[in-house]
């Protein structure tokens, strides 16, 4: 099974500011099967990046991933007011799922 | 507009059974494998549980193998979760998902 493991826990940011999530993987993710999600409380999660670096339809460009193999990222470039949430990392390479235990990105 | 929608999630007894149902509606749902997730309050994603666009690959959560079932029916476009043996522990919101697609969930409750 493969582990994603995500950091920080919590990021505190001011609206504007950048904001840089990272997953790590316990092992290579295959052909970049990785996939980003915001979710916001009492709301299902939404997909933002799939293939480690496309952007899902209707996500706006501020958000970004990259990466490969066990590393990867996710970037807002400016954090806006509705950007603050929990983002949660996912490989869907194999024949299962796993997800990150998110990153909460919380109003400074 | 795509749409999946759970059903049948509810308050259950520990040790009794329950089916989710997931309607899937604007897109072609035997082109995806699909999964159930879970969500226990306040806690992060669990995947449940996955199967292929045939139902040829099939594959379980350890915390759920020998408990669970999953099922499709491409003719009705549904998807479905047989759940036996319900624990205290498999309380959450469930989801039906592809990677680009989730319904809003249906909360199982298991308590006596």
């Amino acid at each position: 099974e493969i582990v994603l493991t995500q950091s920080p826990g919590t990021l505190s940011l001011s609206p504007g500011e950048r904001a840089t999530l990272s997953c790590r993987a316990s092992q290579s993710v295959s052909s970049s099967y990785l996939a980003w999600y915001q979710q916001k409380p009492g709301q299902a999660p939404r997909l933002l990046i799939y293939g480690a670096s496309s952007r899902a339809t209707g996500i706006p460009d501020r958000f970004s991933g990259s990466g490969s193999g066990t590393d990867f990222t996710l970037t807002i470039s400016r954090l806006e007011p509705e950007d603050f949430a929990v983002y949660y990392c996912q490989q869907y390479g194999s024949s299962s799922w796993t997800f990150g235990q998110g990153t909460k990105v919380e109003i400074k | 507009e795509v749409q999946l929608v759970e059903s049948g999630g509810g308050l259950v007894q520990p040790g009794r059974s329950l089916r989710l149902s997931c309607a899937a509606s604007g897109f072609t749902f035997d082109d995806y494998a699909m999964h159930w997730v879970r969500q226990a309050p306040g806690k992060g994603l669990e995947w449940v549980s996955g199967i292929s666009w045939n139902s040829g690959s099939i594959g379980y959560a350890d915390s759920v193998k020998g408990r669970f079932t999953i099922s499709r029916d491409n003719a009705k476009n549904s998807l479905y979760l047989q759940m036996n043996s319900l624990r205290a522990e498999d309380t959450a919101l469930y989801y039906c998902a592809n990677v680009h697609y989730w319904g809003q969930g249906t909360l199982v409750t298991v308590s006596s």
